[in-house]
């Protein structure tokens, strides 16, 4: 069936640093990726997507691109900030109708000053 | 965006009792809501589809009549846990999903049960 694998956690970064946080996923057909951010004590809040091959998605400074001949959707961050600690998940949403989300394992980022 | 609500945020009840927790969509029509269970440092396990109107959807694994979801109108859907046990135990957490098919996530409830 169709799945999320991400990297574990927690990753542990200085302000202003490089953020990659890699992403893999294993569906047939064409499906719609995700990230997904939950700050403590918030519920899930989406941060970014993409909907097919080759597109990139970004919001606050992140951006991720699909990539479907390594079926990746790596989240990346050029300089990450002490707000942006938080869990990430990875989800895929599978063509065909249905609006399921899959998700990874989460992925806590720690951000220190 | 879009906001969704869940009431109670957390609940404590005994083993053997029923605890209702309720998901509303406040400023969007959901036709479609989802019920998901997340354990400590885990991911999110979908439970459920719910449909406004109709018989909910179950995953695999998950109890039918242990977990009973009513989505009565299109801004509300409710989930029973009936004579829950330590083991059911656990964060709970809606989402629904507005015309453009985006969901959009609750809070979440934590339950536990003594």
């Amino acid at each position: 069936g169709d799945s999320v694998t991400q990297m574990e956690g927690p990753v542990t970064l200085s302000e202003e640093a490089f953020l990659t946080i890699n992403c893999t996923y294993t569906a047939t057909g064409y499906p719609s990726l995700f990230w997904y951010v939950q700050y403590p004590g918030e519920g899930l809040q989406l941060l970014l997507k993409a909907t097919k091959a080759d597109d990139k998605g970004s919001n606050k400074g992140f951006e991720a691109t699909y990539r479907k001949e390594t079926t990746s959707f790596h989240l990346e961050k050029g300089s990450v900030q002490v707000s942006d600690s938080a869990v990430y998940f990875c989800a895929l949403r599978a063509s065909g109708g249905y609006n399921k989300l899959i998700f990874g394992a989460g992925t806590r980022l720690a951000v220190h000053p | 965006g879009a906001v969704v609500s869940q009431h109670p945020s957390w609940v404590i009840c005994k083993s053997g009792t029923s605890v209702k927790i309720e998901c509303r969509s406040l400023d969007f029509q959901a036709t479609t809501m989802f019920w998901y269970r997340q354990f400590p440092k885990q991911s999110l396990m979908l439970m459920a589809t719910s449909n406004e109107g109709s018989k909910a959807t179950y995953e695999q694994g998950v109890e039918k009549d242990k977990f009973l979801i009513n989505h009565a109108s299109l801004t509300l859907s409710t989930l029973t846990v009936t004579s829950a046990h330590p083991e059911d135990s656990s964060f709970y957490i809606c989402s629904a999903h507005d015309k453009t098919e985006t969901q959009y996530f609750g809070p979440g409830t934590r339950l536990l049960v003594l």
